[in-house]
């Protein structure tokens, strides 16, 4: 199960940097958002989770923001490893629905 | 915990013929969601049920598409007929529905090439 391919976004950083990965989402009443990672040849997994009563949550090494003002969503991966190369995707959702709306991917590539 | 369990992993078929895809939740999820994953169209959700009632099939593309759920262990999506444009991954994901919504765990996907 290879993820969506050649036209996504890709950032490209060195393996030991710092990677941040935007996401704009469409639904102002929204209010709990889910990072995803996808490797090739796998389903979407589960990254870090975030309700829109917080603006910053935290993992390891991961960090999600969250800017409802302007409905960003941000996630940080500090140090970045070979092993974090993968799309990642943001999903939306609100309280009224059990949908999860996923955005488009971005392709992280970590070269040494 | 075997996590999401899709069959077959690959499919390649041949235009008018039918499909089935199999997958079965992680145990004591009571939600399960199919989803097409495509390059132009992303990650669609297509159907999902909750206690085995399907609730929202609005994604599913046409008629041709089917999908069922006879227990909490067990579900299927069936296109019948398949046509080339069917091609994509297909992905089940399940879930616990508590208070609200929470993490998705997903399958592994079914790549399905109709030719």
């Amino acid at each position: 199960g290879e993820s969506v391919g050649l036209h996504l976004p890709t950032l490209s950083v060195q393996e030991g940097d710092n990677s941040i990965i935007n996401c704009a989402y469409s639904n102002s009443a929204s209010d709990y958002f889910i990072w995803y990672k996808q490797e090739s040849g796998k389903g979407p997994q589960f990254i870090i989770d975030i309700r829109s009563n917080m603006d910053k949550r935290q993992g390891q090494r991961v960090t999600v923001l969250l800017n409802k003002t302007v409905k960003h969503l941000s996630l940080q991966i500090a140090a970045t490893q070979p092993g974090d190369s993968a799309v990642y995707f943001c999903a939306e959702n609100n309280d009224n629905t059990d949908k999860l709306i996923f955005g488009t991917g971005t392709r992280l590539q970590v070269f040494p | 915990d075997a996590g999401v369990i899709q069959s077959p992993r690959h499919e390649v078929t041949e235009m008018g013929q039918e499909v089935t895809l199999r997958c079965k939740p992680i145990s004591g999820h009571n939600s399960l969601f199919w989803y097409r994953q495509t390059m132009m169209r992303g990650l669609e959700l297509l159907i999902y049920f909750n206690n085995n009632v399907p609730i929202d099939d609005s994604g599913m593309p046409e008629d041709r598409f089917s999908a069922k759920m006879p227990n909490a262990s067990f579900s299927t999506l069936k296109i019948q007929p398949s046509e080339p444009r069917d091609s994509a991954v297909y992905f089940c994901a399940s879930r616990t529905r508590l208070a609200g919504v929470s993490e998705q765990f997903f399958g592994p996907g079914t790549r399905l090439t109709v030719l």
